[in-house]
């Protein structure tokens, strides 16, 4: 079975500060992408960065990157400078049978 | 151009009502699909599409139908609502299928008494 694991399903972080939420998954694909979306209290899913298994180099997205290690098969977000915007779910879908993870709720402490 | 538009945002429903959800995309997106989310369990998928006529089922499927006879919708039907399908609804598209950004609607959030 293919399986997601967010191990935090809630985490807090001050404003300004770094945090990171961790994700890991389980597969027998070589080739496949992998995204975290963002679900604020609006419950609007939005993606926040997308990566792709056979890139080496780990995405960035202004304040948002990956720690991609495909051989451990984790796929962590960190944001930097963190703000009170970034207060949400988080939701890591390493996206090759359309699975999610059960989520990570970050609360950004002004 | 809306994106992906549900309706309707809010519905209560008995037991053993049916009803559809409405789904549609104005991306001209190949893939649609549908997800449940519930509390602790995150996005599970129900069915999805990968073109007009062609559907398959996801994870859950059990208590629900789903037809694609045009590329912009994709309805999800309750054929007889129970109160395990209290939940929240969200249906989603994308252009090619898996290594695509997924384009969500907003959510239906559903009731069965």
């Amino acid at each position: 079975a293919q399986t997601v694991t967010q191990s935090q399903p809630e985490m807090s972080v001050q404003e300004a500060e770094t945090v990171t939420l961790s994700c890991t998954y389980d597969t027998s694909e070589s080739d496949y992408y992998l995204f975290w979306y963002k679900q604020p209290p609006s419950r609007q899913m939005i993606l926040v960065i997308r990566q792709e298994a056979y890139k080496q180099q780990n995405a960035t997205e202004n304040r948002f990157s990956v720690n991609f290690q495909k051989a451990a098969k984790s796929f962590s977000l960190k944001i930097s400078d963190s703000q009170l915007g970034d207060a949400a779910m988080y939701f890591c879908a390493p996206y090759y049978k359309y699975i999610f993870g059960t989520g990570t709720r970050l609360k950004v402490l002004a | 151009n809306a994106g992906v538009t549900q309706t309707p945002k809010f519905q209560v429903l008995k037991t053993g009502q049916s009803m559809t959800l409405q789904c549609a995309q104005d991306m001209n997106h190949e893939y649609m699909s549908w997800y449940r989310q519930d509390p602790g369990m995150g996005l599970r998928l129900i069915h999805y599409s990968v073109g007009a006529g062609i559907t398959d089922q996801g994870e859950v499927p059990n208590g629900y139908n789903v037809s694609r006879s045009t590329t912009e919708d994709f309805p999800l039907r309750l054929l007889s609502a129970a109160p395990s399908q209290t939940s929240v609804y969200f249906c989603a598209s994308s252009y090619a299928g898996t290594q695509e950004t997924q384009y969500f609607g907003p959510g239906t959030r559903l009731l069965v008494l």
